[in-house]
């Protein structure tokens, strides 16, 4: 069984600063995937990021990276340069080994980007 | 764009009716989900669907059923409606060897 936990349950941050959003989780699976989703109000999840438990680089995806530390079990999302549009809830989530097609979700943190 | 649609946005029922939740996607999409959101718990699965006739409980199956009878559309069904199922509502899609999930917007169920 995965297990994903988010212990923020809200951060305000001011624009334009960067911004580290936590997530640790536990698993006893050998390969996993992590992964990123942002929901705005309203209301649709939106794919952020993904990585893989064997990948060797952390995934970036434009202002987004995922700051993946293994030993720790800890993958954590880093926006750079924050703007208004990134106050949303955003989310943690992991699948276990390849072909195993549930996602387990974490509680989420919400951000609030203040001008 | 992928786009995942949900029948309804906001639907309020009486316990005891049955309900069906409907989720349409238009990119031929293999893999179909279901998920409960609720404050506090972050996204449970209910139910999700690899092809079309094929299911799969998530980890929060009782009190729903699932239907796919075409490759686009995946129906979650609420047999007889009760209060503790009051709760958004997501559904998702995916083609099969993609780790990204498409959601629809959600369908906000109250039931009284």
């Amino acid at each position: 069984a995965q297990k994903i936990t988010q212990t923020q349950p809200g951060m305000f941050v001011q624009e334009k600063e960067a911004v580290t959003l936590d997530c640790t989780y536990d698993t006893s699976d050998q390969s996993y995937g992590l992964f990123w989703y942002k929901q705005p109000s309203s209301g649709e999840m939106i794919f952020l990021i993904y990585q893989g438990s064997y990948d060797e680089q952390n995934a970036t995806e434009g202002r987004y990276s995922l700051n993946f530390q293994k030993a720790r079990k800890s993958a954590n999302l880093v926006i750079s340069a924050s703007q208004l549009g990134d106050s949303a809830m955003y989310f943690c989530a992991m699948r276990g080994d390849f072909g195993n097609e549930k996602l387990t979700f974490g509680t989420g943190t919400r951000l609030t980007i203040i001008p | 764009d992928v786009k995942v649609t949900q029948s309804s946005r906001y639907l309020v029922k009486r316990t005891g009716e049955k309900v069906f939740l409907e989720c349409v996607q238009d990119m031929d999409h293999e893999n179909m989900f279901w998920y409960r959101q609720d404050p506090g718990l972050g996204l449970r699965l209910i139910y999700f669907s690899y092809d079309v006739k094929m299911k799969e409980k998530g980890d929060i199956p009782e009190g729903y059923s699932v239907s796919r009878e075409k490759k686009e559309r995946f129906s979650l069904i609420l047999e007889s409606a009760s209060t503790n199922q009051t709760s958004m509502y997501l559904c998702a899609s995916k083609i099969g060897n993609s780790e990204k999930l498409f959601f629809g917007s959600g369908t906000q169920l109250s039931v009284l």
